[in-house]
């Protein structure tokens, strides 16, 4: 237990769905991310929160919208999804953005179907 | 593009030999080096952070860094079964606007042979 909590922990979605993936942090960081894991692939990293203001969006395509409401919490809405968009989705925080190391929670396994 | 480079192997060790992984890295500024490992379908996990010159040891791990080669590894001493995971290299890419972005490696997957 990492102090990061992520929720669902596996999702099945059509690709007309509209669906949210949430975290929670406990750990009182102000940095919170969204990566996206694909198999054999390195972990690319979708968007970085620094104090709820988004610091980075790496050309996330828009059916992807993140919501950082506090500094505790990380939202990341999925809407008209593309089955490549099937992969695990990790929430990381960290004590300030990029420069400390990350702990992440469990994932959320999605299947765009 | 400022990157981390990794061996992605598969890596097989004999239980009890040590393993070496290595990373190289591009950005000279980084200043910060973090190994996570990865067990197939969990999240990583942390396990040793190195900011000096030289090495540094927890337990059967050890990391070492040299800046100046722009290399850091990771050895693991009398490897067990339970080693047997994809280990992921990660440092800190200056992104601009005073930014920085923790970037990974692909990572190596290792695999310590009973």
């Amino acid at each position: 237990e990492t102090g990061v909590t992520q929720t669902p922990r596996h999702l099945v979605m059509g690709m007309t769905n509209k669906k949210s993936l949430k975290c929670e942090q406990h750990l009182g960081h102000n940095a919170m991310y969204w990566y996206k894991q694909s198999a054999k692939k390195p972990l690319e990293l979708m968007f970085v929160y620094s104090l709820e203001e988004r610091v980075e969006n790496n050309s996330v395509p828009s059916r992807f919208s993140p919501e950082c409401p506090n500094s505790s919490h990380l939202f990341l809405h999925l809407h008209t999804l593309q089955p490549e968009d099937s992969a695990l989705y990790l929430c990381a925080s960290s004590l300030s953005a990029g420069n400390t190391e990350a702990f992440f929670g469990q994932g959320t396994r999605l299947t765009v179907v | 593009q400022k990157e981390v480079e990794q061996n992605s192997g598969p890596l097989s060790v004999p239980e009890g030999a040590i393993a070496s992984l290595n990373c190289t890295y591009s950005d000279r500024g980084s200043q910060s080096f973090f190994w996570y490992r990865q067990y197939s379908g969990k999240s990583p996990e942390l396990i040793m952070f190195i900011y000096s010159n030289g090495d540094k040891e927890d337990g059967r791990f050890t990391a070492q860094l040299n800046k100046a080669s722009q290399y850091v590894s990771l050895l693991i001493r009398d490897s067990q079964p339970s080693d047997s995971a994809t280990y992921l290299c990660a440092a800190p890419a200056y992104s601009g606007a005073g930014s920085y972005q923790l970037t990974f490696g692909k990572g190596t997957k290792l695999s310590v042979i009973p």
